[in-house]
């Protein structure tokens, strides 16, 4: 079954560097993935969709690639901010067509002032 | 509603009690999810209702999960003869299951099962 592969560890940078996360992804390519925002003690937030015949989506300081022959994609966050701090998350739809979603652990970013 | 709204926020009960969760998600969403999250951890799929289908409840955990969807709003996630093991923040979520799917999640419902 597909299974989503996020950095386990957290990522610690300093503000005004960009930081990188990864998504790995294990079986088929999803129609699209997605990134969310988590911060403590709320829900995830939606930040940026990419679709399958897409390699690059950008929205202001957030840019995220898909590279369907690696199964990856990767987060950047340039000009990174402390208020940047949150936990990422990757998610994708189970099937080509369905909108059953699954989401990868996550990686917790902290941005150093 | 402007937003997925879920009760209660924070829900303390002993080991064996039954439990009720409720989510009430956005107007006009077709598809609502439910998901679990254990401390420090990720999104665990439990269940997943599209429209008149019938509901893709291939997260639950066991058979002391069960979730229902009546008239294609409110959905309620029951845990019966709870463990330990169920202490989480569970998290429901609804999309207009069209096109890119962007989920709006609820801000959770933290059960404690002493």
């Amino acid at each position: 079954s597909q299974k989503i592969e996020q950095n386990s560890e957290a990522l610690n940078i300093q503000e005004g560097k960009t930081a990188t996360l990864t998504c790995n992804y294990t079986n088929y390519s999803p129609a699209y993935l997605q990134w969310y925002r988590q911060d403590p003690g709320r829900g995830p937030v939606f930040l940026l969709l990419i679709r399958e015949n897409e390699k690059e989506k950008r929205k202001e300081r957030l840019k995220v690639t898909f590279d369907t022959t690696l199964k990856q994609s990767l987060f950047h966050i340039t000009a990174s901010q402390p208020a940047d701090s949150a936990t990422y998350l990757c998610a994708l739809d189970m099937s080509g067509g369905g909108f059953k979603t699954i989401f990868g652990a996550g990686t917790r970013l902290f941005v150093k002032a | 509603g402007a937003g997925v709204s879920q009760s209660p926020s924070n829900k303390v009960t002993e080991k064996g009690k039954d439990v009720e969760l409720r989510c009430d998600p956005i107007s006009g969403h077709t598809a609502l999810y439910w998901y679990r999250q254990s401390l420090g951890q990720g999104l665990e799929f439990l269940i997943y209702f599209q429209g008149n289908s019938a509901p893709d409840k291939s997260g639950l955990p066991s058979d002391r999960f069960s979730a229902e969807r009546t008239g294609g709003s409110v959905s309620t996630l029951t845990i019966q003869r709870t463990q330990q093991e169920d202490s989480a923040v569970y998290l429901c979520a609804s999309s207009l299951a069209t096109g890119a799917n962007v989920l709006t999640f609820g801000a959770g419902s933290r059960l404690t099962v002493l």
